[in-house]
Order: structure tokens, then sequence, then C-alpha cells
């Protein structure tokens, strides 16, 4: 019963490194999203997919790329990490964009 | 403008009592979702509730129910009963159902503790 899985759950970088989180689910959804949460505030939407092979930009995709190569699977890179993108960040997947958006536990990322 | 508003940053509650947490949104389209969701401490997010604009009743799932009213634009959610597992911060948000709008838009929340 696994349904949205994110890879890792922490991380620590440096400034200027590089890194990909994974996000994947297991429940066939067509819809996929990548949000961060920053103390105070709601989720904020990086980029998302409506379907395989597409991806789009949402409110805050300044400093990320995203890929959905896979139906199941959307990953979100970060070129040069920044001390801005220390966030919490939650993948979220839906099988439309009217239906509910599960989420997977969030990874806690700090840029040091 | 803030497109939803969620005035109590947050609350308390002795267990058992019903409480409502407050939510206005902002609008244009005529179409559109509200949903709440629960992040407990452990950080998960929870889908609690879903209301879309033209439904005539007002949604409820178990001792949770959202008290829609669109011509004030609010779309309160009450828990009925409130259990020590109720804690936790809960957000509302909106989906705009024009193309284009696939994002949720979320407020800033309230963090809701219940008091044994």
């Amino acid at each position: 019963n696994a349904g949205v899985t994110q890879t890792p759950k922490f991380r620590v970088l440096k400034t200027g490194q590089s890194m990909t989180l994974l996000c994947a689910q297991d429940m066939n959804h067509e819809y996929m999203y990548w949000y961060r949460q920053d103390p105070g505030m709601g989720l904020r939407l990086i980029h998302y997919s409506v379907g395989e092979g597409t991806t789009a930009k949402g409110e805050v995709p300044d400093g990320y790329n995203v890929s959905r190569l896979k139906k199941q699977n959307f990953l979100l890179g970060l070129e040069s990490a920044a001390p801005s993108q220390t966030s919490v960040y939650f993948c979220a997947s839906s099988y439309g964009p009217y239906q509910p958006q599960h989420f997977g536990d969030g990874t806690r990322l700090s840029i040091l | 403008a803030q497109k939803i508003t969620q005035t109590q940053p947050g609350m308390f509650v002795q267990e058992k009592e019903a409480v409502t947490l407050d939510c206005t949104y902002d609008t244009s389209d005529p179409s559109y979702g509200l949903f709440w969701y629960k992040q407990p401490s452990s950080g998960e997010m929870i889908f609690l509730i879903y209301q879309g604009s033209y439904d005539q009743q007002n949604a409820t799932e178990g001792r949770y129910s959202l008290n829609f009213q669109k011509a004030r634009k609010s779309a309160n959610l009450v828990i009925s009963a409130s259990q020590l597992g109720d804690s936790a911060m809960y957000f509302c948000a909106m989906r705009e159902l024009g193309f284009g709008n696939e994002k949720l838009t979320f407020g800033t929340g309230t963090r809701l503790t219940i008091i044994p």
C-alpha cells in the first residue's frame, strides 16, 4: 500500500551542488506535482505534469527542473543548489485535475 | 490578493467539543473546487474533504463537514466531537478549473491543538 513514495527523506547539500529528488506513485495517476513548503506558509507549486512525457511550470519554478519519462515517476532536479531552496518538498499525484491529490511524506532539504 | 485566507493561525479546543476552522477564498472562476488537508506533526499531508462549486449540498466525510457558503466565498471545516488525534495543521486549498489552472492554491494553515 505504498501510494506516493519520495526519496530521499532528508538531505543536506552545500551551495552549488546538484541533486535529484525522486517521486514514485503506484496508483496509475496521470497528474503529478512538486510543491515546496516553507515555515508559516502553505504549499507552493514548483512544477507539475499532466501525463507521461509532459511537464509544466508552477508558481515558483526558478532553479528547478523536472522530468516525467515514466508515468509512475516524477523527478525534481536542483542544478546548482542555493540556501533559498532550503525547504520541505512534497510530491503529489492525482487521477485528474479535479480529484484529490495524494501526497508523499516529504523530503527535508537543507542547503548550507 | 490572497486567493485563500485562513485567519486563525492557532486554535485550542477542549476534547470532544466541535471546532470550526475558517477559510475564505477569492476567485472569479465559476468552476472551482475546495479541499481541506490535515498535516500532523509527522509531516504528511492527508486529504480530508472536497467541495465543488456546483455541489448543492455541503460535503461530509465522517466527523468532517464543510460549511460552504458560496455567496460569502467561505468554506469552513467543521470537526465534530474532536479527538486528541485531531491536533495538527489544517490547510484549506482551492483548485480553479480553467485550463492551465492545474495547481492547488493553499492557505497558510491553522494549527489546531486539542486539549484533554
